[in-house]
């Protein structure tokens, strides 16, 4: 079956503006994870959604981020006025449920410049 | 808080040699365990994971690791690499079953 998909695969944008990274969870899979890879290092916990709701976004670094689920299916990771520390790959994965397996997609590359 | 610690960012062995990547982990309750293997410009794919029962865990592609309670360690290994296998590998951790947290990675090399 389909993985999990996400878009765009590449982004490039300015110090300043808002964008916007989708992702395309499995289907049925009601957990949904965002994670942040910056070059060199592994992937850092951004926020975990359990159906439509946030049930842990402690890993968001500050306001700017935010994320939204509002169907329990796609999410959208959404970075206001953004920065150039903010460049870096940006993961989504999703489980059937909290304590199964994630699966990954292959990431949207973010260049601020 | 849970951690890990993958000691070396780089390994490299020649094909047909024993693969050891090292991975270190701190949790305050029985964690899941599990290693990710990354091609270049792919996402992360799943080797293996442990989460309860049998300390020996089998994945594919011929890895496996072992977890060992007293050392705190889950160490992945291969009898004989292949050219295939080199990639980056991340140990992570997760004491919930949700946020996985996950170490700084290995980049395996392979010499022909």
């Amino acid at each position: 079956g389909a993985g999990v998909s996400q878009t765009p695969s590449n982004k490039v944008t300015e110090k300043g503006k808002y964008v916007e990274l989708r992702c395309d969870p499995i289907s049925g899979h009601t957990a949904l994870y965002w994670y942040r890879q910056s070059l060199g290092q592994g992937p850092e916990f951004l926020i975990y959604f359990q159906g439509t709701g946030a049930a842990d976004d402690s890993g968001l670094p500050n306001d700017r981020f935010f994320a939204v689920r509002p169907e329990g299916s796609v999410s959208t990771l959404k970075i206001q006025r953004t920065e150039r520390g903010d460049s870096a790959v940006y993961l989504c994965a999703s489980s059937l449920n909290h304590k199964e397996t994630q699966y990954f997609g292959p990431g949207t590359r973010l260049l601020v410049l | 808080a849970q951690s890990v610690t993958q000691l070396g960012s780089h390994v490299s062995v020649s094909e047909g040699a024993l693969v050891l990547l090292r991975c270190n982990y701190s949790s305050s309750v029985p964690p899941y365990l599990f290693w990710y293997v990354q091609y270049p410009n792919q996402g992360l794919q799943l080797l293996l994971k442990y989460t309860t029962g049998a300390t020996l865990v089998k994945g594919i592609n011929g890895f496996e690791a072992e977890f060992k309670k007293s050392e705190t360690s889950f160490h992945l290994t291969k009898p004989s690499a292949h050219m295939s296998d080199a990639a980056e590998y991340f140990c992570a951790v997760t004491e919930y079953g949700n946020k996985l947290v996950f170490g700084a990675g290995t980049i395996l090399r392979v010499k022909s």
